[in-house]
């Protein structure tokens, strides 16, 4: 089975603090993507990456960036937390590189940030 | 770009009882994916849907995607306490063989089941 972790359920942070969410995929998977999710808003994507080293902005990557520096772990960079980054935080990945294929994106458990 | 309308947005049920939550779309479903969210937790997925017509299903949960490829339903049978969670639509809006970087989600329905 495919296994997707997040380094903290739960985060709690002051508004200005640099955040690190960490994610991390055992499967060899190429594509990961950070997603956050809020009530009445449903999952946005901020980024995702099809390669180490290689990184693409998603729907909302304001405030956000990425760090791709090996396969199986994929960052997520608060560089400057502010309230409005409070949200779930939702990791996911695809095993990427096979033509004609739709791939399942598996999820990792979640991160709930509350920032201060 | 591709918005998903999911219906209901909630749902209260007595155990035992069926349901069908719906997921639709203006434009074309390709690779129509099925999640399942318990409250405070990640996406489990659930089933995924590619051809017109086609219909899957898992335990007591069927989900299908209509002719014109415009709409799923998902369908659970004699509703249990475990089937309590958010369910999320989600859909590939290219059509290509090989898919798409991103998936699009509906805001989800959030399902209560009564003992």
């Amino acid at each position: 089975d495919v296994k997707v972790t997040q380094s903290s359920r739960y985060l709690v942070k002051r508004t200005g603090e640099k955040v690190f969410l960490e994610c991390v995929q055992d499967m060899d998977h190429e594509n990961m993507f950070w997603y956050r999710q809020d009530p009445g808003l449903g999952l946005r994507l901020i980024y995702f990456s099809y390669d180490v080293k290689m990184k693409e902005k998603g729907d909302i990557p304001e405030g956000y960036s990425v760090s791709r520096e090996k396969k199986e772990r994929f960052s997520l960079i608060l560089e400057s937390a502010s309230t409005n980054q409070t949200s779930m935080y939702l990791c996911a990945s695809t095993k990427g590189s096979t033509l004609w294929t739709r791939e399942t994106q598996y999820f990792g458990p979640g991160t709930r940030l509350l920032v201060l | 770009s591709q918005e998903l309308e999911q219906s209901p947005q909630s749902l209260i049920v007595q155990e035992g009882k069926n349901l069908t939550i719906n997921c639709t779309s203006s434009k074309t479903l390709y690779g129509l994916y099925w999640y399942k969210q318990k409250y405070g937790e990640g996406l489990i997925f659930l089933m995924m849907l590619q051809k017109g017509g086609e219909e899957k299903s898992h335990e007591k949960i069927t989900a299908k995607l209509d002719e014109k490829k415009q709409q799923s339903s998902l369908h659970i049978t004699a509703s249990q306490p475990s089937h309590a969670g958010i369910y999320l639509c989600g859909a590939d809006p290219l059509d290509s063989g090989a898919g798409s970087y991103q998936l699009t989600f509906g805001k989800g329905t959030k399902l209560s089941v009564i003992p």
